[in-house]
């Protein structure tokens, strides 16, 4: 089945400690984005790929940190700097600027 | 940048009722796309409609983009229908930019 896979689905970290959420996918869409969304709110950007080997900031990129060595995938970290990371991040994918993006099921991420 | 608003905030419908759900946004867009949010988290795409008419089912988009607009109308509500909708631009060459979104709950 062609689709944006993300794990885990649930993440507990612990205060000070890195985490990373993987993203994956099948389409051969060369953008790829993380988002994410607070209780009640809009998603927002954190960061974006539009090809292999190269990424941009988005809107919150701060306390975050990502790579795309390969098209298919888009692993996103949150480092310890990011002061409030419980949130639901949202990974997605398109063909390229303009075109219609797909979403994969998230991963919600929980500081104990 | 550009802004995304949409209408109402939330909205309560009883099975069986028809809606609207209206999002306004700032510029000319080259890109626009509605989303249903189920309540386990996904977003499923529901339209990409950057002008025009477009319809699925119970479910129907229209976009204005002269007129900074897009409508969404949802007949025959079903409670599945739940959750919450989000209309998102792209403003030039840029990226996806998401509005708060309406939060629908239909009651059996």
């Amino acid at each position: 089945d062609g689709g944006i896979t993300q794990s885990p689905k649930y993440l507990f970290r612990k205060e000070g400690q890195n985490v990373t959420l993987s993203c994956e996918q099948n389409l051969n869409h060369d953008a790829m984005y993380w988002y994410r969304q607070d209780p009640g709110q809009g998603l927002r950007l954190i960061y974006y790929s539009q090809i292999v080997n190269d990424f941009q900031k988005g809107d919150i990129a701060e306390g975050y940190s990502v790579s795309r060595e390969k098209k298919e995938s888009f692993p996103l970290t949150v480092t310890s700097a990011q002061k409030n990371p419980t949130a639901f991040y949202l990974c997605a994918s398109r063909r390229g600027l303009n075109t219609e993006a797909f979403f994969g099921q998230g991963t919600r991420l929980t500081v104990v | 940048g550009i802004q995304v608003e949409q209408s109402p905030p939330d909205l309560i419908l009883q099975e069986g009722a028809n809606s609207t759900l209206r999002c306004n946004f700032s510029d000319s867009v080259n890109n626009l796309q509605w989303f249903h949010q189920n309540p386990w988290g996904q977003l499923i795409n529901l339209f990409y409609i950057p002008s025009g008419t477009k319809q699925n089912g119970r479910l129907s988009a229209t976009t204005v983009a002269t007129e900074r607009y897009s409508l969404l109308y949802i007949s025959s509500s079903q409670t599945t229908d739940s959750g919450v909708y989000f209309c998102a631009v792209e403003l030039g060459y840029s990226t996806l930019t998401f509005g708060k979104g309406t939060m629908l709950l239909v009651s059996p």
